[in-house]
């Protein structure tokens, strides 16, 4: 069975801090897709980023970065410079042959 | 463009009762799922579905079901409301089983008391 991992509940940091999110995942699957979600207050769920399992090339997107590493199976991201409106939870998530399954969640925190 | 619909937003059932979520998406996709959401459990897959016709169980199952006759529509029925089942429960869609990211509906609160 697959499964993901986010071993940290929740996060606090104050504007304008870097702040990463891990995410350790689990699959018998040779090919598979990470995600990472975000919950803002309102409730919605919002697509971040994407990553095939088969293509480890890191990349940045904005305020956004990720750092994919098969060897570890670790799917982390990144927030630079984090702003007030990234306060949110955030979901990482595994795509394997037939579903998708979620890890618990990070809560995070940017204080003014 | 909807997207994906749920209804009803809120609901309040009494233990026991049965009902159930709407989910419809206008995007022609084949993959549908039902999540539930519990405070510190992340989202939990209830039940799948590939394609029409099709359905398969999830992470938690039980107490739910599900039906897949048209590619636009996934309910997801309670058949004897329990208080654990309360929780938010989102419907998602996606066009296949690859890359592309779930699609999701805006959640249904329940409530069983």
């Amino acid at each position: 069975a697959q499964k993901v991992t986010q071993a940290q509940t929740e996060i606090s940091v104050v504007e304008k801090e870097d702040v990463t999110l891990d995410c350790v995942y689990e699959t018998r699957d040779t090919t598979y897709y990470l995600f990472w979600y975000k919950q803002p207050p309102s409730g919605e769920l919002v697509f971040l980023i994407r990553r095939n399992s088969f293509d480890e090339q890191n990349e940045i997107s904005g305020r956004y970065s990720w750092n994919f590493q098969k060897s570890t199976s670790s799917f982390n991201f990144t927030i630079t410079a984090s702003q007030v409106v990234d306060s949110a939870v955030y979901f990482c998530a595994l795509r394997g042959y037939n579903d998708m399954r979620f890890g618990a969640g990070t809560r995070l925190t940017v204080k003014p | 463009n909807a997207g994906v619909t749920q209804t009803p937003k809120f609901q309040v059932l009494k233990t026991g009762q049965s009902m159930t979520l709407q989910c419809a998406q206008d995007m022609n996709h084949e993959y549908m799922s039902w999540y539930r959401q519990d405070p510190g459990m992340g989202l939990r897959l209830i039940h799948y579905s590939v394609g029409a016709g099709i359905t398969d169980q999830g992470e938690v199952p039980n107490g739910y079901n599900v039906s897949r006759s048209t590619t636009e529509d996934f309910p997801l029925r309670l058949l004897s409301a329990a208080p654990s089942q309360t929780s938010v429960y989102f419907c998602a869609s996606s066009p296949g089983r690859d890359n592309s990211p779930l699609h999701f509906g805006n959640g249904t609160r329940l409530t069983v008391t």
